[in-house]
């Protein structure tokens, strides 16, 4: 089945830097790829997402990259701020099966913004 | 109403207990799901309902019976459950439309604790 690595488990960054966070997949026939940002203590929030035939997407400060050729995509946050301070979590589908979409996700990132 | 309703919030039972935790959506979505999050953790599928229908059931043990009345709520019955079943248990639902892949949006969570 699907397998999604996410990296890095912990990311520390200055407020108003870049953070990027980084995943890969196992299978080719994912075609879809949401980020999920989740507070302490709150519901996973979808921040973003990605279709297969799409390279690059970008909603404000925040934009996704996926390369799928080597079955890797990447969330990039610009001019961070200390409400981007949360777990994010990568994830990939291969679409409505059954009537139903499968999400496999990668473990998470903690982001934290330093001011 | 754009939001993903669960009751209780929290929820404390013995090992043996009966309890239901229940999900509530009214944005029309026919596809609804139950994941488990433990601490630090991604959520894992447990399972999905389509058009009223079990589609998958990620082999969860059958002290976890999930139940979809109608298209717009989904409880999930607990008896005889383990302090290890101990979690945030988060409902989803997504549109079903055939074969795009589709938004999930996920309720606040039940925060479980068996002792």
């Amino acid at each position: 089945g699907e397998n999604v690595e996410q990296h890095p488990s912990t990311l520390s960054v200055q407020e108003g830097d870049s953070a990027v966070i980084k995943c890969t997949y196992s299978d080719s026939a994912s075609n879809y790829f949401p980020w999920y940002k989740q507070e302490l203590g709150k519901r996973p929030q979808l921040i973003i997402d990605i279709r297969s035939n799409v390279g690059e997407k970008k909603d404000q400060r925040i934009a996704v990259t996926l390369n799928k050729t080597a079955k890797h995509f990447s969330l990039h946050i610009t001019e961070t701020q200390p409400e981007d301070s949360a777990v994010y979590f990568c994830a990939a589908s291969k679409g409505i099966i059954q009537g139903a979409q499968k999400l496999v996700f990668g473990q998470g990132t903690r982001l934290t913004i330093n001011p | 109403d754009t939001e993903v309703t669960q009751t209780p919030k929290h929820l404390v039972m013995g090992m043996t207990n009966k309890k239901s935790l229940k999900c509530e959506q009214h944005m029309g979505h026919r596809a609804m799901y139950w994941y488990k999050q433990k601490a630090k953790k991604p959520p894992e599928l447990m399972f999905v309902y389509s058009y009223e229908k079990l589609s998958i059931n990620e082999s969860v043990p059958s002290r976890f019976s999930p139940e979809c009345p109608n298209s717009s709520l989904l409880n999930l019955h607990l008896h005889a459950l383990q302090p290890e079943d101990s979690a945030l248990y988060l409902c989803a639902s997504s549109q079903a439309l055939l074969a795009a892949p589709e938004t999930q949006y996920f309720g606040p969570g039940t925060r479980l604790l068996v002792l």
